[in-house]
């Protein structure tokens, strides 16, 4: 069983609606959270962070995590044709001691597409 | 210029040939990582340095090595390339501090073996 698992999709949705991506993981020593979006022909972006459980909101953007479902998404809404990319999940354990975060491991991606 | 830059961008080589991808970056992070992506299968992390004398084995290293030759410079080796190893890979950069989250990535190259 992959440390984290992500919805795959394809999702395909019209433009003004609200888009769902979620991740569920196993490793219960998960502390940071973030979610990339990756371009065609690009590297993956950073989109939103977050450290502990609740929501974060950042314009149409909002991240939520539950630590106790180990369970992560992100909601888009009035989506725009400009958000059709993959979206990957990722997270980290917090070393020890410190406010460092290690390697990230990633959610397998979901690829978006937003029709106008 | 990019903050991270990887060369080439992309490359077809033969089975059995020996490959070397590149990556530098002017970002002033300790810690770089290298990872492959599958469709279906997302980022996977080959090899992470977190500083010039810190090299780690992630979870797919076999077949792969790597040299880390300065802070800014991370390279990837494939030393007998097979054709599973095609792929897009990507480098990245971090400083780990939880007051800057997140790694920033080169646009990658596109790797074929045939």
């Amino acid at each position: 069983q992959k440390e984290v698992e992500q919805d795959p999709g394809p999702l395909s949705v019209p433009e003004g609606a609200i888009v769902s991506l979620n991740c569920t993981y196993s490793n219960s020593a998960f502390q940071y959270f973030m979610w990339y979006r990756q371009y065609s022909r690009k590297g993956p972006e950073l989109l939103m962070y977050t450290y502990s459980s609740g929501n974060k909101e950042d314009g149409r953007f909002t991240a939520q995590v539950d630590k106790s479902s180990k369970y992560i998404s992100l909601f888009i809404r009035d989506s725009q044709p400009s958000d059709s990319a993959t979206y990957l999940c990722a997270m980290s354990v917090r070393y020890a001691g410190g406010t460092s975060y290690g390697k990230l491991t990633f959610g397998q991606g979901t690829i978006l597409t937003v029709h106008p | 210029d990019a903050d991270v830059t990887q060369t080439p961008r992309n490359r077809i080589t033969k089975t059995g040939k020996r490959i070397m991808l590149e990556c530098s970056q002017t970002k002033g992070h300790d810690r770089m990582y290298w990872y492959r992506q599958d469709p279906g299968l997302g980022l996977r992390l080959i090899y992470y340095s977190f500083d010039v004398k810190d090299i780690n084995k992630g979870e797919i290293s076999d077949g792969y090595s790597v040299s880390r030759q300065a802070q800014a410079k991370f390279s990837l080796s494939l030393e007998s390339a097979i054709p599973n190893q095609t792929a897009l890979y990507f480098c990245a950069t971090s400083d780990g501090q939880s007051s800057n989250y997140g790694y920033t990535f080169g646009s990658g190259t596109r790797l074929t073996v045939v």
